[in-house]
């Protein structure tokens, strides 16, 4: 099973900061890695798929790189709404495993 | 709008079972796979697995192999998700989402609002 490491498990920035997460995975996955958001209480919600491609309606603030074994998510800009949980998943091989969260809190 | 209502919380006695629906709307349901995703209490998200709504071919996570039954009711565009001998780590949020593809690229979008299932004596 391919297991998917986020980094870092929980951070703390401001409105306005630019934040980047970082997700590995234990083998290479090309570009098969998708992000979510999840906001508490609520279904998770996919912001980039492909690694890199945005998801219609999600904000340009969001982008995605990497490929391999190696990914980001970067927020350019935080936003109040934007303090959630964040999730890397990759999608080359079943189980399709997630990562084990990102925190994003308020500083 | 693509749209997945699931059914309410249940709870449920250790070792009984329980069936979870998810009904979509909105789309082609034959067009698309369903995945189901759980998420314990505070935790992370799981895959459980997958059905094809076209033919009904399934791929379930190795853990849940023979406790696990995902299937689907085309004419009511229903997709259902039963496990069975519950046991108090089953106790979670049972999300359903829509497994879209492009090539071999796949994705989870949109996803239910989920469905709490609590085991407990």
């Amino acid at each position: 099973d391919i297991q998917m490491t986020q980094s870092p498990s929980s951070l703390s920035a401001s409105v306005g900061d630019r934040v980047t997460i970082t997700c590995r995975a234990s083998q290479s996955i090309s570009s098969y890695l998708n992000w979510y958001q999840q906001k508490p209480g609520k279904a998770p919600k996919l912001l980039i798929y492909a690694a890199s491609s945005l998801q219609s309606g999600v904000p340009s603030r969001f982008s995605g790189s990497g490929s391999g074994t190696d990914f980001t998510l970067t927020i350019s800009s935080l936003q109040p709404e934007d303090f959630a949980t964040y999730y890397c998943q990759q999608s080359y091989s079943t189980p399709r495993s997630f990562g084990q969260g990102t925190k994003l809190e308020i500083k | 709008q693509v749209q997945l209502v699931q059914s309410g919380a249940e709870v449920k006695k250790p070792g009984a079972s329980v069936k979870v629906s998810c009904k979509a709307s909105g789309y082609t349901f034959t067009s698309y796979g369903i995945s189901w995703v759980r998420q314990a209490p505070g935790q992370g998200l799981e895959w459980m697995g997958w059905i094809s709504a076209y033919n009904g071919n399934t791929n379930y996570a190795q853990k849940l192999q023979g406790r696990v039954t995902m299937t689907t009711d085309t004419s009511t565009s229903t997709a259902y998700m039963e496990l069975r001998s519950l046991r108090s780590d089953d106790t979670a949020v049972y999300y359903c989402a829509r497994d879209n593809s492009l090539l071999d690229l796949r994705w989870f979008d949109p996803w239910g609002q989920g469905t709490l299932v609590t085991v407990s004596s």
